[in-house]
């Protein structure tokens, strides 16, 4: 069974930093890029962080630039997110989630996330 | 950025209805959108990638449409299990994008 387990939220006081971690289990984890989302309570998603395979890509959204960052341990099949300056807006259930493409003949022409973990919670408050 | 923009934010029906969300992007992405379910406590589910492509596993009343800037998820008829929230996310280009979310709500 394909499978992602966050682990690492809790409560945090502005300023402080916290380290996530998404074990994966049931594919070969070394050959997806994978990504972070995050949502607030009450709110929608928003896409926080991709990482390629190897790590040779990485991406930020621009409200999280400069604070967080993303890595990953093919070896131990484990994507990580570094997080520090931590504010209160950063209170937040993140998940992370696998990206599926589909690239017939080389050529991709569609991507998606699949599966997503269950989700950690991340409280940011003094 | 590319800004999705879903409609309507709040939807009322019954079992049985049909029922659309649109979800429109601010400028072209192709095939590049999937669409998502969440219930409350739980992960987004995948329903449908490519804009048009049912996921396995997801219920044939579940469908999608469109390409470019403009697309729509449809339930043929609603079920119980189906009042959740949906989301749909464009692929296309950094920084990936959601809307804002579609909560379809029992009437």
């Amino acid at each position: 069974e394909v499978q992602l387990v966050e682990s690492g939220g809790g409560l945090v006081k502005p300023g402080g930093s916290l380290r996530l971690s998404c074990a994966a289990s049931g594919f070969t984890f070394s050959t997806y890029s994978m990504n972070w989302v995050r949502q607030a309570p009450g709110k929608g998603l928003e896409w926080v962080s991709s990482i390629s395979s190897s790590s040779s890509y990485i991406y930020y959204a621009d409200s999280v630039k400069g604070r967080f960052t993303i890595s990953r341990d093919n070896a131990k099949n484990s994507l990580y997110l570094q997080m520090n300056s931590l504010r209160a807006e950063d209170t937040a259930v993140y998940y992370c989630a696998r990206k599926l493409s589909h690239c017939p003949g080389g050529v991709c022409s569609t991507n998606w996330f699949d599966p997503w973990g269950q989700g950690t919670l991340v409280t940011v408050s003094s | 950025d590319i800004q999705l923009t879903q409609s309507p934010s709040f939807l009322s029906a019954s079992v049985g209805d049909r029922v659309t969300i649109t979800c429109r992007a601010s400028q072209g992405i192709s095939s590049y959108l999937a669409w998502y379910q969440q219930k409350p406590g739980k992960a987004p589910n995948l329903l449908i990638y490519a804009a048009s492509t049912l996921q396995s596993g997801v219920p044939s009343r579940f469908s999608g449409s469109g390409s470019g800037t403009e697309f729509t998820l449809t339930i043929s008829s609603l079920q119980p299990e189906d009042f959740a929230t949906y989301y749909c996310q464009q692929l296309n280009s950094y920084p990936y994008t959601f809307g804002q979310g579609t909560k379809l709500e029992i009437k």
